[in-house]
């Protein structure tokens, strides 16, 4: 089984561009987070599409930061434009679903590493 | 507001040797609490998955512990080995009514460095 594939895999830009990570969740699964992790820090959610609707995007910062999954398949995050702050890891993660005690175990892609110049 | 602390922030031992790592929450309602192994460069794995009623869980060389009433996790790690080099992350989920947020609550980790 193919896992969660993330492009690209690294980014340097510089501060107020604007840049896109795309994400393509396990075949299949119908709950995708993007979550932003600092570095010495555990992830932080910025957003999760249960299909193609939103559940809960209260922690992303939505003046500048932006997230589409139009067919509940494949995701985008934009960021526009981006601060220094903003340097992390950006991952995705899918699971099938988010209900149930044993249900909604996460499976995370490899990343995106930013870096804001 | 839900927390989920770790210790110890880092922690280096000697390859053969075993470990525990902690993790204390304060997340209400309960629901589970995941304990996943980051490597450098990649995204988090689940090692294990366990709800009020289970107090043990094991993966191989990693056995979890959970004490619901104290609100506190351990991860053991016996008879390390190199690649057990890692970052340990303790994730707990608050309960709700399906179709909901996860209400996930991530830890910031144990940096694990597993010596020759």
């Amino acid at each position: 089984e193919a896992g969660v594939a993330q492009s690209p895999r690294y980014k340097i830009i510089e501060k107020r561009q604007s840049v896109a990570f795309w994400c393509n969740p396990i075949s299949g699964h119908a709950t995708l987070y993007w979550y932003q992790q600092i570095l010495g820090q555990g992830p932080k959610l910025l957003i999760q599409f249960q299909n193609n609707g939103v559940v809960d995007d209260s922690q992303l910062p939505k003046d500048r930061f932006s997230a589409e999954r139009l067919k509940g398949v494949d995701s985008t995050l934009k960021i526009q434009p981006a601060k220094l702050e903003d340097s992390a890891v950006y991952l995705c993660a899918s699971s099938l679903g988010s209900t149930g005690p044993h249900g909604g175990t996460q499976y995370f892609g490899p990343g995106t590493r930013l870096l804001v110049l | 507001k839900n927390q989920v602390e770790q210790s110890p922030q880092s922690l280096i031992i000697l390859e053969g040797k075993n470990c525990t790592l902690q993790c204390n929450y304060t997340v209400s309602p309960f629901s589970n609490l995941r304990w996943y192994k980051q490597d450098t460069g990649r995204g988090p794995v689940s090692l294990t998955i366990m709800t009020f009623s289970e107090n043990t869980k094991s993966n191989g060389r990693y056995t979890a512990t959970l004490d619901a009433d104290t609100k506190q996790s351990s991860l053991h790690i016996t008879a390390s080995q190199l690649s057990d080099s890692a970052s340990y992350i303790c994730v707990v989920s608050a309960g709700h009514s399906g179709g909901g947020a996860d209400g996930l609550t991530f830890g910031k980790g144990t940096h694990l460095i597993i010596q020759p």
